[in-house]
């Protein structure tokens, strides 16, 4: 079993669809939790950061973690064109002895 | 502008050639990491560096060289290129071990 998991898609959606997003692990260690974004031939763009469970809200997009089930979630509110691209999730222990990323999520979004 | 930069973007080589990727930050980063990208294997660590002078091997350092004698900069070396090192190659650096890592946009090496 890997690490962290990802569904790899692609998922396309029309324009204005509610996106899930969502990445499992297996690492009780995790404590730091991130979602890039990749838009083709660039880098990975930081888009969120949490701590430990709960919920991180930027905009339309939404970060949820929950630690009992080894499971976080991406919501994007009103998809737009501009949101297709591979989103990849992230974690890390307390320390950055173990961070790793997920394999990615391509992701179109359909006008 | 502040940032992370990565050079070249492309570069096509030949098997057994030396190739230098070069990565330059502006943020004094602590840390910087070298990761490949490829289909169906996503971003694979070579190397990271906690600090200057201080380097250690990631997932998949086999092949390659890194230095780093000032804070700024991340070279990373392929001695002898061989064709499976045909990749795309990120630098990204952060402030702390935990902390969000910060990409470039990547060099596209074709070796052949």
């Amino acid at each position: 079993q890997k690490e962290v998991e990802q569904d790899p898609g692609p998922l396309s959606v029309p324009e204005g669809a509610i996106v899930s997003l969502n990445c499992t692990y297996s690492n009780s260690a995790f404590q730091y939790f991130m979602w890039y974004r990749q838009y083709s031939r660039k880098g990975p763009e930081l888009l969120m950061y949490t701590y430990s469970s709960g919920n991180k809200e930027d905009g339309r997009f939404t970060a949820q973690v929950d630690k009992s089930s080894k499971y976080i979630s991406l919501f994007i509110r009103d998809s737009q064109p501009s949101d297709s691209a591979t989103y990849l999730c992230a974690m890390s222990d307390n320390y950055g002895q173990n961070f790793v990323f997920g394999p990615g999520t391509r992701l179109s979004v359909l006008p | 502008d502040a940032g992370i930069t990565q050079s070249p973007r492309y570069k096509i080589t030949e098997t057994g050639r030396q190739v230098t990727l070069m990565c330059h930050q502006t943020w004094s980063h602590s840390y910087m990491f070298w990761y490949r990208q490829d289909l169906g294997h996503g971003l694979r660590l070579i190397y990271y560096s906690a600090a200057a002078d201080i380097t250690d091997k990631g997932e998949v350092p086999d092949g390659y060289v890194v230095s780093r004698s000032k804070t700024e900069n991340f070279p990373l070396t392929l001695e002898s290129a061989t064709r499976s090192q045909t990749s795309v190659y990120f630098c990204a650096s952060s402030g702390a071990a935990a902390s969000p890592q910060h990409f470039g946009d990547g060099t596209r090496l074709s070796i052949l």
